[in-house]
């Protein structure tokens, strides 16, 4: 596509549900990043991958949180039993190489009830 | 703990002028800098980034770094109604411009006035 794409666009769930959160890079993109932002904040890092493998997992909050990208592009975050704290917009971001400019999407808003 | 620093605003300037956006961060061992863009519900676009000391220009955008004083600017001349938007300042340890673990500030809500 064009652009890094998120699905779904807004997800609201109820308190201790597990929801999982997608995201599709540019093509081509090997680098994969999500961060989230809470309002009044800027974006948070969460976690970066190289490939398929995970470079940096150093902002994952916990363990409740968890990502995965099998096949090198789509990825896949998980939250598991949800917190109203989790409630924020979830980001994708991807960039050619490690050292090239990354593309945000248009981010997953979260809301936990 | 990394922090960067930024003033929230709103930060009001008149059309055609120069906006100046500032920034400050704590980790000595920072080696990139970003700024990024984001207009309200939007996600965020990089504008510059720059990882030398000195200034480095880019249209009517002009960053400007001091790692001495661990201090980042950026300037936008004659400003247009349609720069109104948040500017988030980043940094990271990394060489380069890549999105690995940048930390954020919260950013300075930029108004230019018709």
């Amino acid at each position: 596509g064009a652009g890094v794409s998120q699905t779904p666009s807004n997800k609201v769930t109820e308190k201790g549900k597990y929801v999982e959160l997608r995201c599709d890079p540019i093509s081509g993109h090997t680098a994969l990043y999500w961060y989230r932002q809470s309002l009044g904040q800027g974006p948070e890092f969460l976690i970066y991958f190289q490939g398929t493998g995970a470079a940096d997992d150093s902002g994952l909050p916990n363990d409740r949180f968890f990502a995965v990208r099998p096949e090198g592009s789509v990825s896949t975050l998980k939250i598991q039993r949800t917190e109203r704290g989790d409630s924020a917009v979830y980001l994708c971001a991807s960039s050619h190489s490690s050292t090239s400019e990354a593309f945000f999407g248009q981010g997953t808003r979260l809301t936990v009830v | 703990q990394k922090e960067v620093e930024q003033n929230s605003g709103p930060l009001s300037v008149p059309e055609g002028a120069i906006a100046s956006l500032n920034c400050t961060y704590s980790d000595r061992g920072s080696q990139s800098f970003f700024w990024y863009r984001q207009y309200s519900g939007k996600s965020p676009e990089l504008i510059m980034f720059i990882y030398s000391n000195g200034d480095k220009e880019d249209g009517r955008f002009t960053a400007q770094l001091n790692k001495a004083s661990q201090y980042v600017s950026l300037l936008i001349r004659d400003s247009q109604p349609s720069d109104s938007a948040t500017y988030l300042c980043a940094v990271n340890q990394y060489s380069g411009g890549g999105a690995d673990g940048l930390t954020f500030g919260k950013g300075t809500h930029l108004i230019i006035q018709p």
